[in-house]
């Protein structure tokens, strides 16, 4: 499972509230992303990082800020939480066999 | 604008048959190609990828299709199983730039093998 956890897995929360969305890995991975899924759209890039404090915008970042202080946590924040904001997030590592990238179990986020 | 585009949205298959998926990209900076299963309440995992200096890959029953010169890829599944059932992904990224920037997905197939 490439030491992948995600959390919280499951969360609801209310429409204008703060969100952190974590992601802890345990093999010292370099590259770190999140994607969100939703129906129709498969899976979108967030945003990902490439080494602590490096981090840059992917294809759906507005919305969303992250973090990375240390290389096994990446933290995704939703600042003001919206209903479009409704989805499942995973968050993924690139592991050391060329471009092979492997995902966590997911966060279902509600915004009500 | 969409650079990998995926067909078909949804599948039934017989059990014994063999879906086959397809993937279109416009990108051709593109040069790894996987594919990902995913079951419910999971998360994506890694099934098979190519890169375009082949044209076809076998990992047990699953196969890439690879044609450079129409930008297209796919997946077939022989003699598919009820427990293949599951949503498949097709994706790209940049593999001679350490593909950091991460991956572009389709927007999935629905399988379903029916006993």
């Amino acid at each position: 499972d490439a030491g992948i956890t995600q959390s919280p897995r499951h969360k609801v929360t209310e429409t204008g509230t703060p969100v952190t969305l974590r992601c802890h890995q345990t093999e010292n991975h370099r590259y770190m992303y999140w994607y969100r899924q939703d129906p129709g759209h498969g899976l979108r890039l967030i945003h990902y990082s490439y080494g602590v404090k490096d981090t840059d915008k992917g294809e759906v970042s507005d919305g969303y800020s992250v973090s990375r202080s240390k290389t096994e946590d990446f933290l995704l924040t939703l600042e003001s939480a919206t209903s479009s904001q409704t989805s499942v997030y995973f968050c993924a590592i690139q592991g050391y066999s060329g471009n092979t990238i492997y995902f966590g179990e997911g966060s279902w986020l509600t915004v009500v | 604008q969409q650079q990998v585009k995926q067909s078909p949205q949804s599948l039934i298959v017989q059990k014994g048959g063999i879906p086959i998926i397809n993937c279109a990209y416009e990108n051709t900076a593109f040069d790894y190609f996987p594919w990902y299963q995913q079951f419910p309440g999971k998360g994506p995992a890694l099934l098979i990828a190519i890169r375009p200096d082949v044209s076809e890959k076998k990992e047990g029953r699953f196969t890439i299709s690879f044609n450079k010169s129409a930008k297209q890829f796919s997946l077939h599944i022989m003699d598919s199983q009820p427990g293949d059932s599951a949503t498949y992904f097709c994706a790209a990224s940049w593999y001679s730039g350490g593909g950091a920037d991460g991956l572009t997905f389709g927007k999935g197939t629905h399988l379903i093998i029916q006993p």
